[in-house]
This record gives structure tokens, C-alpha cells and sequence, in this order.
């Protein structure tokens, strides 16, 4: 079946510094969401990539998805302490229905 | 305000017991979801409904049980089946409009045993 690995597993960073994240498939994708989720609290979405190449910005965060669509990243600039919980991609799993798998996620700590 | 209302949030089982979560949204979707997250793990996928009075299971449906009588509901029954069933069980509804749409979670409940 598709599989998606998501590296790091984990990431301690000093603020200021920046952030990257990978979510790579074993399969070509039709999209990739990206969800974050704070300590405690639920997964929020942040962003669907749909087409080859894609490049979407919020603030301080780039979502890019591979010209082959089977890999996305997520790079945070200059972390903030807010920046800290867990980074999901989440990708179609192209059976037709409405199922997502979520990669197993990236851990993300900011110390000040 | 519309949203994912998931009840109660904290929630304890004694064995052999049945316990039903519930899941509601006023976000008129189409797809709901069940998921659970054990701690510093990701989502797996327990049931999925595409559309009223149909569901599908997941990857690890064993143990639980769905319905899904109206389109704002979907409540999940964790059996006395489960043997291990701690965990943070999360609930998401998504529109299907040309492809997938976001999903929408609620806040969850944090299942543990007596």
C-alpha cells in the first residue's frame, strides 16, 4: 500500500533559527495537506499543494511540493516559540474515496 | 459558529465495558472521520463515512464500531474488544468538492482505562 515517510521525527531548534520538514511517498501524489498540531490540542490545517512545483508562502512558512509530486517540504524561517507542535503532511490515498493517510509527523521544540 | 463538537473530553472505561464518543458538525460535510493518536504518534484511521447510512473501516477498526444515521453525527462505540483502547481518539469532517478538502477537527477525547 502508499506509504509516506515524514523526517525529521524530531527537531530542536534556538529560536531564530530555521526549520525544514520532509514527507516523501512511495507514489505520485494528486495533492498534499499540511495540518499543524499544538501540544495538547487538535491538528489545524495549514495548507493543500496541488500542482507540480508548487511554492505557497504564509508569513514565515514555505510549502513546496516536488516537480514529481511524490515529496513536499515545509520550511519555517527564524522560529518563534509559537512555531513549537507537531507538523503533519497528510496525502490522498488515490482509492477515490475520501481517505487521507497523515505521515507519521515531525516533533518540533523551540528553545528560547 | 461552525465547527466539530467531540464529547466528553476526558473519559474513563471500565473492563468489559462499551463507551460511545460522540462526534458532531455543523459544517454540513460530507465526509466524517475517526482517528486515534497514541502519545508522540501520528493519526491512524479508524472509520471513515463518505455519506449518511454508509461507512467504511480504517486501518485499525478492530474493536470499534461507527453509525452514521445523520449527516451530523458520527459517534464511535470503543467495544470491550479493544484491549488497549488509551489513546486520544480525534474526529474530522472534510467536504468532497473536485477532490479532497481540508479536514476540520475537533478538540478530541483523551480515553483511558480504569
Amino acid at each position: 500500500g502508499q506509504q509516506v515517510m515524514q523526517i525529521p521525527q524530531y527537531q530542536h531548534v534556538q529560536e531564530g533559527e530555521d526549520f525544514t520538514t520532509y514527507c516523501n511517498s512511495s507514489t505520485t501524489l494528486s495533492n498534499i495537506q499540511w495540518y499543524k498540531q499544538r501540544p495538547g490540542g487538535h491538528p489545524v490545517f495549514l495548507i493543500q499543494l496541488v500542482k507540480s512545483g508548487e511554492v505557497k508562502k504564509q508569513k514565515r512558512l514555505t510549502f513546496q511540493f516536488g516537480e514529481a509530486k511524490k515529496n513536499s517540504s515545509l520550511h519555517i524561517t527564524a522560529t518563534q516559540t509559537t512555531d513549537v507542535g507537531t507538523y503533519f503532511c497528510a496525502v490522498d490515498d488515490r482509492s477515490g474515496t475520501y481517505k487521507y493517510i497523515f505521515g507519521t509527523g515531525t516533533r518540533l521544540k523551540v528553545l528560547a | 459558529d461552525g465547527g466539530i463538537t467531540q464529547s466528553p473530553k476526558y473519559l474513563f472505561r471500565k473492563e468489559g465495558q462499551n463507551v460511545t464518543l460522540s462526534c458532531e458538525q455543523n459544517l454540513n460535510h460530507d465526509a466524517m472521520y475517526w482517528y486515534r493518536q497514541d502519545p508522540g504518534q501520528g493519526l491512524r484511521l479508524i472509520y471513515y463515512s463518505q455519506i449518511v447510512n454508509d461507512f467504511q473501516k480504517g486501518d485499525i477498526a478492530e474493536g470499534y464500531s461507527v453509525s452514521r444515521e445523520k449527516k451530523e453525527s458520527f459517534p464511535l462505540t470503543v467495544t470491550s474488544a479493544q484491549k488497549n483502547p488509551t489513546a486520544f481518539y480525534l474526529c474530522a469532517s472534510s467536504l468532497y468538492r473536485d477532490g479532497n478538502q481540508p479536514q476540520h477537527f475537533g478538540d478530541g477525547t483523551r480515553l483511558s482505562i480504569l
